[in-house]
C-alpha cells in the first residue's frame, strides 16, 4: 500500500515562528503536493513539485515555500507564521501519467 | 474557469436513500474526474473517476454520471449506509501533466440509521 505520512498531526505556533511541515512518501512518486483544507473552501493547492528539487506555485503560494531535496521527502515552510494560516494540511503525492493521488493523514495547525 | 462548483453544502438522507452530489466546471480541457471521501481524521481517499468519454461509471454502490455537453457530473451513491457518512469532494485534472487537481468545495453527507 502507498503510505503518504506527515510528521505531525497536530501543531500550535505562534505568530512569527518559522514552521516546518513535513511528508514523506514510499511509493518512489515523482509529483507531490501541499494542499490546504479549510471549510467552505474546499482543498486549494499551495504547491506542488513533479521532481526532485522543481517546485512550482499553486493557487495559494503567498506566504509559504517549498523543498524537495530527495525524491520521497516534500517539506513546506510557513516562513513567518500568522493567524490566517491557522488551517488542516494535507500533503499528497502520484505518479507521472497516473492520475491517483494518495494523501496523507493531515497536518492541523493553529498560529495564536 | 478553473473552478470547479460543487453543491449541496450537506446534505442529510436516511438509510438507503439516494443521495446525489453535483459538480460543474468552465475548463473543457479537464479530462479526468475523480470523487474523493475523506472520514474524520484521515486525508482524502480516491473513490471512483470518470474520464469525459463516458457518461458514467460505477463501482459497487457508487456511480458517476458524466454529461459532456452540459459541464457537469454528479455522483450517486445507492442504498446508502451510515458508514458513508463522510466529506465528498469532486476533482478536475488535465492529464498531461502533473495531475493537479482542481477540487471542489466538499459535501459533508450524514446517512441517519
Amino acid at each position: 500500500d502507498v503510505k503518504v505520512t506527515q510528521s505531525s498531526r497536530y501543531l500550535v505556533k505562534r505568530t512569527g515562528e518559522k514552521v516546518f511541515l513535513e511528508c514523506v512518501q514510499d511509493m518512489d512518486h515523482e509529483n507531490m503536493f501541499w494542499y490546504r483544507q479549510d471549510p467552505g473552501l474546499g482543498l486549494r493547492l499551495i504547491y506542488f513539485s513533479y521532481d526532485v528539487k522543481m517546485k512550482e506555485k499553486g493557487d495559494i503560494p503567498e506566504g509559504y515555500s517549498v523543498s524537495r531535496e530527495k525524491k520521497e521527502r516534500f517539506s513546506l515552510i510557513l516562513e513567518s507564521a500568522s493567524t490566517n494560516q491557522t488551517s488542516m494540511y494535507l500533503c499528497a503525492s502520484s505518479l507521472h501519467q497516473v492520475p491517483e493521488a494518495f494523501f496523507g493523514q493531515g497536518t492541523r495547525l493553529t498560529v495564536v | 474557469q478553473q473552478q470547479v462548483k460543487q453543491s449541496p453544502q450537506s446534505l442529510i438522507v436516511q438509510k438507503g436513500g439516494i443521495p446525489i452530489i453535483n459538480c460543474a466546471y468552465e475548463n473543457t480541457a479537464f479530462d479526468y474526474f475523480p470523487w474523493y471521501q475523506q472520514f474524520p481524521g484521515k486525508g482524502p481517499a480516491l473513490l471512483i473517476a470518470i474520464r469525459p468519454d463516458v457518461s458514467e461509471k460505477k463501482e459497487g454502490r457508487f456511480t458517476i454520471s458524466f454529461n459532456k455537453s452540459a459541464k457537469q457530473f454528479s455522483l450517486h451513491i445507492m442504498d446508502s449506509q451510515p458508514g458513508d457518512s463522510a466529506t465528498y469532494f469532486c476533482a478536475a485534472s488535465i492529464t498531461s501533466g502533473t495531475y493537479k487537481y482542481i477540487f471542489g468545495t466538499g459535501t459533508r453527507l450524514k446517512v441517519l440509521a
